[in-house]
């Protein structure tokens, strides 16, 4: 079992720009969130998908969109980047109402 | 407004020595409280889940409380290790959904 995937690994962007990031989650998982990280702080919760619909959202701009595939995988799109979008941003995969969450490694956006 | 606050200064340990790690919480009725933790740029690895009607759970060397009523929870590392060294993350959820609040996380430096 590969355990949850993402990417790609970094990805370097300019102000403006539109960005895709991809996740697969952990082998019979269903639920797959994104979560923001900034240098020194801990994730913030973007939103969630579960059977392909967002089911939660946090405090994000529409900015912030995603998608999820029938195979549980998930993409995260931000339009319009600007400086304060670089971050690591984390996906993290569950099952059901088990709550424990498996992470990624993350994709380290970098926007100039 | 809502915060979940850990110490943000690294904890310096002796091996050997227990570390206990503190997360206060404020304006949350969490149905659980998780503990994460995180490698420098990895992404976070579950530890340990406390649900709000349990008062404490051991999993190997590791201990956490839970105390609804002065908020906070503490997660003890006994028999400290070198290895035992990371950031450790306190996350709160609200519902049985998987939606986490984090804490800014507090560095733990096992010294042999």
């Amino acid at each position: 079992d590969a355990g949850v995937t993402q990417s790609p690994t970094h990805l370097i962007k300019t102000r403006g720009q539109q960005v895709t990031l991809r996740c697969s989650p952990k082998s019979g998982h269903d639920t797959v969130s994104w979560y923001q990280q900034a240098l020194g702080q801990g994730p913030q919760f973007i939103f969630q998908y579960y059977e392909e619909e967002e089911r939660q959202r946090g405090n994000f701009p529409d900015r912030f969109s995603g998608h999820q595939f029938p195979n549980y995988s998930s993409e995260l799109n931000v339009n319009a980047l600007w400086l304060g979008d670089s971050a690591l941003y984390l996906c993290a995969s569950s099952y059901g109402t088990n709550n424990e969450q498996f992470f990624g490694p993350g994709t380290r956006l970098t926007v100039l | 407004s809502q915060k979940i606050e850990q110490n943000s200064e690294a904890l310096n340990i002796q091996e050997g020595k227990t570390a206990t790690l503190t997360c206060n919480y404020t304006n949350y009725s969490p149905a659980y409280l998780q503990w994460y933790r995180q490698d420098p740029g990895r992404g976070p690895v579950f530890l340990l889940l406390i649900r709000e009607n349990e008062k404490e759970k051991r999993k190997e060397r590791l201990k956490v409380t839970f105390d609804t009523t002065l908020k906070q929870s503490l997660f003890h590392i006994t028999a400290s290790q070198p290895a035992d060294s990371a950031t450790y993350l306190c996350a709160l959820s609200t519902d049985s959904w998987g939606k986490l609040q984090f804490g800014a996380g507090t560095q733990v430096v096992v010294t042999p």
